[in-house]
């Protein structure tokens, strides 16, 4: 079956630090990749999303790239910030007889200190 | 335009009572799915409601049903609670019919069995 694979957190860090979350996934047919974040308290929101190989996703300074090859699609930043805080998760979904329904790593926490 | 609602936030119930959990999509969203988000387990897929018809379903015992109504609210039921079913609700719709992966999450509904 299809499942994702990524970094065991939490990731603590320092503001204006580098990101990097790893995220890897195995998937039967050919998924679209995406980072979902969660703030305390609140449900997921869409973060970015990649539809096809070399295919970069990018928001609010987040970035991921869809590695066919490594079967990866790794979360990076170059300088965070306090608001940054919160669980990453990455997921994917396959086209498979309709649907959305979406298959999600396990989360990863982010701490951002001052 | 409004986001996801999800009603109750909070709930308590004891072991072998059952429960109902409600979803308001957002206007014009006809896919409504769920998931279970637990510590231990992370998030895991119930089951994907498109017009009023069940579309995908999880690995979760029958004890756990929903239904999609004409104006794409949804509803969740769990009967018979167990204390492992102690978790965080997550309602989530989509304007995609199919495969987009791009969902709009609820703050969820927090379930604790006692």
């Amino acid at each position: 079956g299809d499942s994702v694979t990524q970094m065991e957190g939490p990731v603590t860090l320092s503001e204006e630090a580098f990101l990097t979350i790893n995220c890897t996934y195995t998937a039967t047919g050919y998924p679209s990749l995406f980072w979902y974040v969660q703030y305390p308290g609140e449900g997921l929101q869409l973060l970015l999303k990649a539809t096809k190989a070399d295919d970069k996703g990018s928001n609010k300074g987040f970035e991921a790239t869809y590695r066919k090859e490594t079967t990866s699609f790794h979360l990076e930043k170059g300088s965070v910030q306090v608001s940054d805080s919160a669980v990453y998760f990455c997921a994917l979904v396959v086209v498979r007889g309709g649907g959305n329904k979406l298959t999600f790593g396990t989360g990863t926490q982010l701490k951002v200190e001052l | 335009k409004a986001g996801v609602t999800q009603t109750p936030r909070y709930l308590i119930k004891t072991r072998g009572q059952q429960v109902t959990l409600s979803c308001s999509p957002i206007s014009g969203h006809r896919s409504v799915s769920w998931y279970q988000q637990t510590p231990g387990q992370g998030l895991q897929f119930l089951f994907e409601y498109f017009s009023e018809t069940q579309r995908n379903k999880g690995n979760f015992p029958g004890r756990f049903s929903g239904r999609q109504f004409s104006n794409s609210r949804s509803e969740m039921n769990v009967s018979t609670l167990e204390l492992g079913d102690s978790a965080l609700y997550l309602c989530a719709s989509s304007s995609a019919t199919s495969g987009s992966g791009e969902l709009f999450f609820g703050e969820g509904s927090r379930l604790t069995v006692l």
